[in-house]
């Protein structure tokens, strides 16, 4: 079966566009979690879902991110008026339990960058 | 604030030898730990989950868990410079949310 996907891998946006960030989980997983990464640390929560849920969206770091996977199986995370600190890699990893209590299956991320 | 705590290296080792990864966590009541490997440039992906205190061995990877001294590490016997990566430490704590630590690099060389 197909891993984790993301898309776009690379995004290039100009300071105050508005991207979209796609996941594609494993089927069947239940949870789906959405980290960034900057460069030399680890991954940084920032929401989990389980199924259509939004259980928990404390890591996002302002107002400007959004998330959302409605029919519990596809999730976009939508950043509005990108800032330049907003460049990162971000990660989408699903699991098939409940929470962070089992294994991660991480997609290839999309690095973005802001301009 | 949940804390996980990793020295970001880099760990050199010469081929063939014992590299030996270390891990705090500050959360007393965390259950679940896991080890990730994370190649540059690319997403991490699961070495070892360790549940219970003690040795788990896996092929050369064996992660030991002390509760008590809130410590975790992983160990990989005869290293291969294909073994270097960046290798991340999480556990869920009390909560669900995993926290990671910022990895440790480790360099293998032939």
């Amino acid at each position: 079966g197909a891993g984790v996907s993301q898309s776009p891998r690379y995004k290039v946006a100009k300071r105050g566009q508005d991207v979209a960030l796609r996941c594609d989980p494993i089927s069947g997983h239940v949870s789906l979690f959405w980290y960034q990464q900057a460069l030399g640390q680890g991954p940084e929560f920032l929401t989990y879902f389980q199924n259509e849920a939004q259980l928990d969206k404390s890591g996002l770091p302002s107002d400007r991110f959004f998330a959302e996977r409605p029919e519990g199986s596809v999730s976009t995370l939508k950043i509005q008026r990108t800032q330049q600190e907003d460049s990162a890699v971000y990660l989408c990893a699903s699991s098939p339990g409940q929470g962070g209590y089992n294994e991660q299956f991480f997609g290839p991320g999309t690095r973005l960058t802001v301009l | 604030q949940k804390e996980v705590e990793q020295n970001s290296g880099p760990l050199s080792v010469p081929e063939g030898a014992i590299a030996s990864l270390n891990c705090t966590y500050s959360d007393r009541v965390s259950q679940s730990f896991f080890w990730y490997r994370q190649y540059s440039g690319k997403s991490p992906e699961l070495i070892m989950s360790i549940y219970s205190n003690g040795d788990k061995e896996d092929g050369r990877f064996t992660a030991q868990l002390n509760k008590a001294s809130q410590y975790v590490s992983l160990l990989i016997r005869d290293s291969q410079p294909s073994d270097s990566a960046t290798y991340l430490c999480a556990t869920p704590g009390g909560s669900y949310i995993p926290t990671f630590g910022r990895g440790t690099s480790l360099i293998v060389h032939p």
